[in-house]
């Protein structure tokens, strides 16, 4: 069975720059997460969606950051603009909650942004 | 904000096994205990979860005591590929289709195995 897949692995950009980062889930995963992951600390989650609806965003800087997840798959979180405190690792986690299996959640390798 | 506390940091010589304690002192009858890890430049990986029996799987076993108040992680045979951050959570674990709760990680122990 395929993992949780990320891309990119690695982005550099400068301060007030956008990015992107893209996240496919395990096949057949209603609800996927993207947690955020300073260095030294544990993984904070930003978002979680079932299917295409949000179910948690209260933790998500709204007036930077963004995400969707059309058609209930794939997803794809945004910043803009960039700042230096956004540096860190980018984790997108897969469950089967919602469509009736195990909430256990799988983690992709995450994306490690610097922010410069 | 996380509810549970755990050692900053350990040691264990490979081939013996490790136990990495946690407590969780207010933790809820409903609420279960869940180990994830996360190895070097990876993401965190689902070890073993329990409610109030102890636990066993092919990757390790959880005891957790009586008054559910705290519990180890044991590691039977460490091995240098178990060097990693061990994350000790405390969640309801819904058994109906209801979402599902939120991770909410600590520091964690970062467990060094030792050749």
């Amino acid at each position: 069975e395929a993992g949780v897949a990320q891309s990119p692995r690695y982005k550099i950009i400068e301060k007030r720059q956008s990015v992107a980062f893209w996240c496919n889930p395990i096949s057949g995963h209603a609800t996927l997460y993207w947690y955020q992951q300073i260095l030294g600390q544990g993984p904070k989650l930003l978002i979680q969606f079932q299917n295409n609806g949000v179910v948690d965003d209260s933790q998500l800087p709204k007036d930077r950051f963004s995400a969707e997840r059309l058609k209930g798959v794939d997803s794809t979180l945004k910043i803009q603009p960039a700042k230096l405190e956004d540096s860190a690792v980018y984790l997108c986690a897969s469950s089967q909650a919602g469509s009736g299996g195990s909430d256990t959640q799988y983690f992709g390798p995450g994306t490690r942004l610097t922010v410069l | 904000d996380a509810k549970t506390t755990q050692p900053t940091s350990m040691d264990c010589a490979e081939g013996r096994a490790a136990n990495l304690p946690c407590n969780h002192s207010t933790i809820s009858g409903n609420e279960y205990v869940y180990w994830y890890r996360q190895i070097h430049s990876q993401g965190p990986q689902y070890i073993i979860h329990g409610l109030k029996n102890n636990e066993t799987n092919e990757m390790a076993s959880l005891i957790i005591t009586e008054d559910r108040k705290s519990s180890t992680l044991i590691l039977p045979h460490a091995t240098l590929r178990d060097t990693a951050v061990y994350y000790c959570i405390v969640r309801v674990t819904p058994r109906i289709i209801q979402g599902a709760q939120k991770l909410v990680f600590g520091q964690g122990t970062r467990l060094t195995i030792n050749p």
